[in-house]
């Protein structure tokens, strides 16, 4: 059963980077997508953007665009997504999630299982 | 952008209760709508995929329906476990990328 392992929480300055892991463990990593989805503190879910492994390529909500890498290292069964000049709106609880992949290589969206999520505060 | 709006934004209902959630795309999005369980400091469970397919594991009182712009979500009987916020999930590939609609906090009376 694939399990889905994330970092541990962050404090971050205003400005600054900040770079959270999903290492998945059980099943075949480049046999599937992974997504970030955050939320903040009281409000929905936000989806950020996904990789497919495999593939190598991301995509990313428009709202991200620019300021948002999402990165995937197949050797260790690790994806990355790393947010860029961080302000006090980022502070969130940031998720990796599983995607399935259809035979046309397209991610399906439906996001079976998730990390545990990690805490992400954007604090002067 | 396509938007999502789901109605109501919380309910409060009895264990036993029929408990109907919508979820309305501002455009055609076909059958490309998920939705989600999310208990309180916990990470969302897929429940219904491409509108009305149970996902492995859930249980059959749970179900999902609709096509196009307008889709359902239906708790056919409340149990004191099914305490919650459900949120639809819109999705499409040209480009990839995902939507959620804003939640519906589901509460026993």
């Amino acid at each position: 059963q694939v399990q889905l392992v994330q970092s541990g929480a962050e404090v971050k300055k205003p400005g600054s980077s900040v770079k959270v892991s999903c290492k998945a463990s059980g099943g075949t990593f480049s046999s599937y997508a992974i997504s970030w989805v955050r939320q903040a503190p009281g409000q929905g879910l936000e989806w950020m953007g996904g990789i497919i492994p495999i593939f190598g390529t991301a995509n990313y909500a428009q709202k991200f665009q620019g300021r948002v890498t999402i990165t995937a290292d197949e050797s260790t069964s690790t994806a990355y997504m790393e947010l860029s000049s961080l302000r006090s709106e980022d502070t969130a609880v940031y998720y990796c999630a599983r995607d399935l992949i259809e035979p046309s290589g397209l991610p399906v969206f439906a996001f079976d299982i998730w990390g545990q999520g990690t805490m992400v505060t954007v604090s002067s | 952008d396509i938007q999502m709006t789901q109605s109501p934004s919380s309910l409060s209902a009895s264990v036993g209760d029929r408990v109907t959630i919508t979820c309305q795309a501002s455009q055609d999005i076909s059958n490309y709508l998920n939705w989600y369980q999310q208990k309180p400091g916990k990470a969302p469970k897929l429940l219904i995929y491409d509108a009305s397919n149970l996902e492995t594991g859930v249980p059959s009182r749970f179900s999902g329906s609709g096509s196009g712009t307008d889709f359902t979500f239906t708790i056919s009987s409340l149990q004191p476990e099914d305490i919650a916020t459900y949120y639809c999930q819109q999705y499409d590939n040209l480009p990839p990328w995902a939507t959620f609609g804003p939640g519906t906090k589901v509460d026993i009376k």
